[in-house]
């Protein structure tokens, strides 16, 4: 069964729109939480990433809110731009694992000028 | 910038075949992993190692032998290849764990083709 679960799998903006990907997960030990973003024919690389020790995290455009309680969080894009147009995918891992990371499926976002 | 080199970039074998797929970075990273990436999965997690020697198993190892014979160096087997293995495979690496240390960096990938 899927860990980290993400929704919608893919989101077609317009430039300056605010895009808001959803992911949830199963394990309550995960306690480390980033995302990936991945741009056609290149491989993932790391955006954002929170600790449950806070519920939201920002950095310029891109925004992480957590629900510890729900096992949900969201990463919103602010003023989306076309450059932004990119598989995201939602990520856990606990550290009594190790370094042991979860993927999810990913969204594939679209951003039309 | 972590350097992570995978080779071959491309692959094909036939059913049945031997494949090794190399992944070697130079950041003196204790952890290495390799993922395989399919359309509607994500990614998914195979071997991973936190050393020279060590082997973890992931989440869908089947098929599947990893041999890590250095710090550098991870290696992932395919002894007798079937087309379900035909994926795109990325070898990542990270420094440990504790916070900043958690950051994988990754290959550029190698697309397995099993005909």
């Amino acid at each position: 069964q899927q860990q980290v679960r993400q929704s919608p799998q893919s989101l077609t903006v317009w430039e300056g729109e605010t895009a808001i990907l959803n992911c949830s997960y199963e394990d309550s030990t995960f306690d480390y939480f980033p995302w990936y973003w991945q741009f056609p024919r290149e491989s993932p690389a790391l955006l954002i990433a929170i600790r449950p020790v806070s519920n939201k995290k920002e950095d310029g455009r891109f925004t992480i809110f957590f629900n510890k309680r729900e096992k949900k969080l969201s990463l919103h894009i602010t003023d989306s731009q076309p450059g932004d147009s990119a598989t995201y995918f939602c990520a856990a891992s606990a550290d009594s694992a190790g370094n042991k990371l979860t993927f999810g499926i990913g969204t594939r976002v679209l951003v039309r000028p | 910038e972590a350097a992570v080199t995978q080779s071959p970039r491309n692959k094909v074998t036939v059913t049945g075949g031997n494949v090794t797929l190399s992944c070697r970075q130079t950041n003196s990273h204790n952890y290495m992993y390799w993922y395989r990436q399919d359309t509607g999965h994500g990614l998914r997690l195979i071997h991973y190692s936190y050393g020279a020697g060590n082997l973890q198993i992931g989440d869908v190892p089947d098929g599947y032998k990893a041999t890590r014979t250095t710090q550098e160096d991870f290696f992932l087997l395919l002894e007798l290849a079937s087309p379900s293995q035909t994926s795109l495979y990325f070898c990542a690496s990270s420094k440990g764990q504790g916070i900043s240390n958690e950051r994988l960096f990754f290959g550029h990938g190698t697309k397995l083709s099993v005909l």
